[in-house]
């Protein structure tokens, strides 16, 4: 199994920051099958970028992707209440397709 | 447009077993997979596993392995998850989601989800 460690687990920030979050791949993953997610409760997961690094349709371009390998990086620029979620990395290179234990974004 | 709507809410008993539905709307249901993806309460998201709508070829999650049962309807564009043996440990938000066949070649990833079935297990 790939295994997908996200850090950290939990980020405070203030509105108009800048959020980071990071997903460390066991085994190098390609960069077209690492996609990632936003979850807010009561709500299913919501795509925010796919090949790590394309934004989803209507996604914000506040929100952006980088990383290749084993390392794959979503920034989020000006934080807005709303981005207010947990946030899930999740590879398709191989099953099991498995997610991250996902960061949760406070603000 | 495309829609993925799953059956209501379940409330079973230990060691029962539940079906959860999701059907598709929108698009053709053979050209993507259906993976099922469950929340804990408290906890991540979870992938259980996913089946091929045309073949009905199934590959499900280790941890699942004994418990788990995915079918298609093909002609009604409905996909089921059953969950059998449930514990207290089982109370989640089921979903369900697509995935294109042969992204391999192009970029894979779930666009379209359910709303989320919420199942509780109880005595």
């Amino acid at each position: 199994e790939n295994m997908l460690t996200q850090s950290p687990g939990t980020l405070s920030l203030f509105p108009g920051q800048r959020a980071t979050l990071s997903c460390r791949a066991r085994q190098s993953v390609s960069s077209k099958y690492l996609a990632w997610y936003q979850k807010k409760p009561g709500q299913p997961p919501r795509l925010l970028m796919h090949d790590a690094s394309n934004r989803a349709t209507g996604v914000p371009d506040r929100f952006s992707g980088s990383g290749s390998g084993t390392l794959f990086t979503l920034t989020i620029s000006g934080l807005e209440p709303e981005d207010i979620a947990v946030y899930y990395c999740q590879q398709f290179d191989k099953s099991p397709f498995a997610f991250g234990q996902g960061t949760k974004l406070e603000i | 447009q495309v829609q993925l709507v799953q059956s209501g809410a379940e409330v079973k008993k230990p060691g029962a077993s539940v079906r959860v539905s999701c059907k598709a709307y929108g698009y053709t249901f053979n050209d993507y997979y259906i993976h099922w993806v469950r929340q804990v309460p408290g906890q991540g998201l979870e992938w259980m596993g996913r089946i091929t709508p045309n073949s009905a070829d199934t590959d499900y999650a280790q941890s699942f392995l004994d418990r788990v049962t995915m079918t298609r309807d093909t002609s009604i564009a409905t996909a089921y998850m059953e969950l059998s043996g449930l514990r207290s440990d089982d109370t989640a938000v089921y979903y369900c989601a697509r995935l294109l066949i042969g992204c391999s070649t192009s970029s894979c990833y779930h666009d379209f989800w359910g709303q989320g079935t919420p199942v509780t297990v109880s005595s």
